[in-house]
Order: structure tokens, then C-alpha cells, then sequence
């Protein structure tokens, strides 16, 4: 199946540095792409919605400051956690979907552990 | 209030029984559904993606079905194995909503 390389799959920082975390498709065009949190134990929770080219739409309640996403290529979308807090650790997660548009199968990423200190 | 809810929470059962997890969904427009299976720290894989017009799709001991009239749908896994110790989770299309996923643990 599809490949969805996300990175860092582990990184730990300081409280009010920023964090970037990218999410690749390897050998397929990514039209759309989301972003997931998941706290221990819970379900993933939809922070974003990337469409290549464009803004993000974001989910009520997701900080768009706090959580910027660039969508620049239809292979990459990155997201930063900016002047990061404790509170922000926690694990992220994307997933990329093709150029079918909602027919199309969303692969997920591997996820990122980010941990603030 | 979730608009994709799954039932149960967890369960666990032995080794080469059978389960069956539901998701019930309010969520719309409807395009399709979708069960992946998470193992801990890990990316959410997929098993099964069901369109309005597909009653039943089969994925090896996974079996997934859909009643798109009464907005529900079942994962019924056969056999189960210790691998399948892992979350369940169910998404509901165009918005790709999560629901809140079932904790499953085979037992030997």
C-alpha cells in the first residue's frame, strides 16, 4: 500500500520553542491532508484539514496560530506546534489522502511523540 | 455530542473467539467508512473502507458491515488472534471523524 512518512517519530523541547513536524506521501500525490492529536488512551481528535495550494481549515477550538500547517507540495505538508507548552505534548498523527479525492484511501503516518520540558 | 460513536469501550475475549465492534454515525454528507486498526504508538492502519452502496466487505478475518439506512456499521473479527490485541476505530467520510475507538485485548 501507500507509504506516509512522518517526521520526527520522537522529539522533545523546550517550553516556547517552536516544533516542525513533516509528513510526506512517498509514491503518491497527496490532495488532502489531516492532522490528528491522540492523547493517551483516546481516539485520534481532528486538529486540520490541508488542501495542497491552500489554507488550512481547522476544527473549533485548534488555535490556527498556535498550530501553523503548510501544505506546499502535493507530496509534503508540515506542521508546527509554535512557542510550544507542556500541555502540547502529546502524539501526532497525519494522514494523507489521494487524488480521488474522498474515494480515495488515507494512509496515516507513523505518528510523532512530541514531549515539552 | 460525537457525531461517530463506538461501542464497546474495551473487550477482551481468548484466543480464536469471535467479537463483533459496532460504530453508530450521525455524521453527514456520508461518502464512506472506514475501520482501522491502531496498535499503541503507532499510525492507524486500515482494514476496511465501505462505500453507501456496499453492505458487506470482507478483509481476511476481518469483516465489516454497513446499514447505511439505520447508520450503522460492524466489525466482526473471526479467530482472533493475539495480534489482534489493538484499538478499533471507525471513520466516517468526507470529514474523516474518528470515533472514539475500541480497546480490544485477546487473551491466551
Amino acid at each position: 500500500g501507500a507509504v506516509v512518512s512522518q517526521h520526527p517519530s520522537r522529539v522533545i523541547c523546550k517550553s516556547g520553542t517552536s516544533v516542525k513536524i513533516e509528513c510526506r506521501s512517498l509514491d503518491f500525490q497527496a490532495t488532502t491532508m489531516f492532522w490528528y492529536r491522540q492523547f493517551p488512551k483516546k481516539s485520534l481528535m481532528l486538529m486540520a484539514t490541508s488542501n495542497e495550494g491552500s489554507k488550512a481549515t481547522y476544527e473549533q477550538g485548534v488555535e490556527k496560530d498556535k498550530f501553523l500547517i503548510n501544505h506546499a507540495s502535493l507530496t509534503l505538508s508540515t506542521l508546527t506546534v509554535t512557542s510550544a507548552h507542556p500541555e502540547d505534548s502529546s502524539f501526532y498523527i497525519c494522514s494523507a489522502r489521494g487524488l480521488l479525492g474522498v474515494s480515495s484511501e488515507a494512509f496515516f503516518g507513523q505518528g510523532t511523540r512530541l514531549t515539552v520540558v | 455530542k460525537n457525531q461517530v460513536e463506538q461501542s464497546p469501550q474495551s473487550l477482551i475475549i481468548l484466543e480464536g473467539k469471535n467479537c463483533t465492534l459496532q460504530c453508530n454515525y450521525t455524521v453527514s454528507p456520508f461518502s464512506n467508512l472506514r475501520w482501522y486498526k491502531q496498535d499503541t504508538g503507532r499510525g492507524p492502519v486500515s482494514l476496511t473502507i465501505m462505500t453507501f452502496s456496499e453492505n458487506t466487505k470482507s478483509n481476511g478475518r476481518y469483516t465489516a458491515t454497513l446499514d447505511a439506512d439505520t447508520k450503522q456499521s460492524s466489525l466482526h473479527i473471526t479467530a482472533s488472534q493475539l495480534s489482534d490485541s489493538a484499538s478499533y476505530i471507525c471513520v466516517v467520510s468526507v470529514h474523516m471523524r474518528f470515533g472514539a475507538g475500541t480497546r480490544l485485548t485477546v487473551k491466551p
